[in-house]
């Protein structure tokens, strides 16, 4: 069974920094592209960043551009999202996701979802 | 930025009904479009990708169709199951953009 869970998740203060990781289970981890995505009641899903099989490449929504570094450890079957100068429109749930097929653009399964709140 | 745009936002249907939920691109997207579901406390789970393929598992009462600007969710006979919310993802331009989520609810 193919199985991601993300932890990480915290309340924070604007302005801080926090990591997430998500762990991979049940597939060759090392072919897959993967992606972070985040929701919130008010603005919905929002597609956050992918990273290629090999850590290679990587890719950011301009809200998250120069702030967020996503990253991989495929000997540790591991994601992560490091997260600096956090926003209090950061607060969201923030799942992992697998590329459904090598470095597909949408997105299954998804994790579990791991909350991040930014606030003073 | 492509803006998805659901309708409509909530959509009565009684169990064995058709549903038919749609989706909008503010710009061309080709066929490159896939459904989710999500339930409460749930993350989302892919029904269909490429406007019109079922993912593994889906079963065949979920079907899309659609190209260019326009897209169509069907269930055609709803389970119990089905009530969810369900979302539209491009993948055809940068950045992807999802669509704002149609409630599907027992009429």
């Amino acid at each position: 069974e193919v199985k991601l869970v993300e932890s990480g998740g915290a309340v924070v203060q604007p302005g801080g920094s926090l990591r997430l990781s998500c762990i991979a289970s049940g597939f060759t981890f090392n072919d897959y592209s993967m992606h972070w995505v985040r929701q919130t009641p008010g603005k919905g899903l929002e597609w956050v960043s992918l990273i290629s099989w090999d850590g290679g490449s990587t890719y950011y929504a301009d809200s998250v551009k120069g702030r967020f570094t996503i990253s991989r450890d495929n000997s540790k079957n591991s994601l992560y999202l490091q997260m600096s100068s956090l926003r209090t429109e950061d607060t969201a749930l923030y799942y992992c996701a697998k590329a459904y097929s090598y470095s597909t653009n949408w997105f299954d399964p998804w994790g579990q979802g791991t909350l991040v709140t930014v606030s003073s | 930025e492509v803006v998805m745009t659901q309708s409509p936002g909530t959509l009565s249907v009684s169990p064995g009904e058709r549903a038919t939920l749609s989706c909008r691109a503010s710009q061309s997207v080709s066929s490159n479009l896939a459904w989710y579901q999500q339930k409460p406390g749930q993350a989302p789970r892919l029904l269909i990708y490429g406007a019109s393929t079922r993912a593994t598992g889906i079963p065949a009462r979920f079907s899309g169709s659609g190209s260019g600007t326009e897209f169509t969710l069907t269930i055609s006979s709803l389970q119990s199951e089905d009530f969810a919310v369900y979302y539209c993802q491009q993948y055809n331009n940068w950045p992807y953009t999802f669509g704002q989520g149609t409630k599907l609810e027992i009429k």
